[in-house]
């Protein structure tokens, strides 16, 4: 069974800090990685996009690596802000586009 | 960007009725939609894949006589809720896949249902 895992659950960082949020999955037959994020009560926003063959994208402050290898992708946030403060949730993707999300960090960013 | 949006945005209803949620692709043709449920605190659940003209595939567990899922259109894709309960309440979420095979899905805004 294909399994999505995200530590830390919850996270609270001062503003200005730089974070690093954990995905882990299971399928080393991964077809793309995916990083979202969610506001309470909303639907979801697409931040990066990782394909099987790339070992990382970026988009402004943030960049999210894939290790296919060791079944592992990060979301860096750089110098975090008010903002930024929502759930983070990764999805594997596989060959039949369908997503398995994990849990999802949910982030504080304190001013 | 592409839109998804998902109509209605929130309804409440009676236990026994059924529910019908429309989920459009609105500046773009989706040949695939997805249909996910979100309980409070977790995550995003695949319920059922819903391809244009042909039947939807539903997930383990997902029932698909009480969720009916129909893609009659290139931009349309309807979740109806069938014989609605209380433990059927929860956050419904649809994506959409461009047809030309761009890899990115887009998704809707959510649509909150509460079964009294």
């Amino acid at each position: 069974k294909q399994e999505v895992t995200q530590i830390p659950a919850a996270l609270s960082v001062p503003e200005g800090e730089n974070l690093v949020l954990n995905c882990s999955f299971t399928d080393s037959a991964i077809y793309n990685l995916q990083w979202f994020r969610q506001d309470p009560g909303k639907g979801l926003t697409s931040l990066l996009l990782i394909q099987s063959s790339q070992r990382e994208q970026t988009s402004g402050r943030l960049n999210a690596s894939l290790d296919k290898s060791s079944g592992r992708s990060t979301l860096y946030i750089a110098a975090s802000q008010p903002g930024d403060s929502a759930t983070y949730l990764c999805a594997q993707e596989d060959s039949s586009y369908k997503l398995i999300f994990g849990s999802g960090t949910r982030l504080l960013v304190r001013p | 960007g592409a839109v998804v949006s998902q109509h209605p945005s929130w309804v409440i209803c009676k236990s026994g009725t059924s529910v019908k949620i429309e989920c459009r692709s609105l500046d773009f043709q989706a040949t695939t939609m997805f249909w996910y449920r979100q309980f409070p605190k977790q995550s995003l659940m695949l319920m059922a894949t819903s391809n244009e003209g042909s039947k939807a595939t539903y997930e383990q567990g997902v029932e698909k006589d009480k969720f009916l899922i129909n893609h009659a259109s290139l931009t349309l894709s309807t979740l109806t809720v069938t014989s609605a309960h209380p433990e059927d309440s929860s956050f419904y979420i649809c994506s959409a896949r461009e047809s030309t095979g761009a890899e990115t899905q887009y998704f809707g805004p959510g649509t909150r249902l509460l079964v009294l």
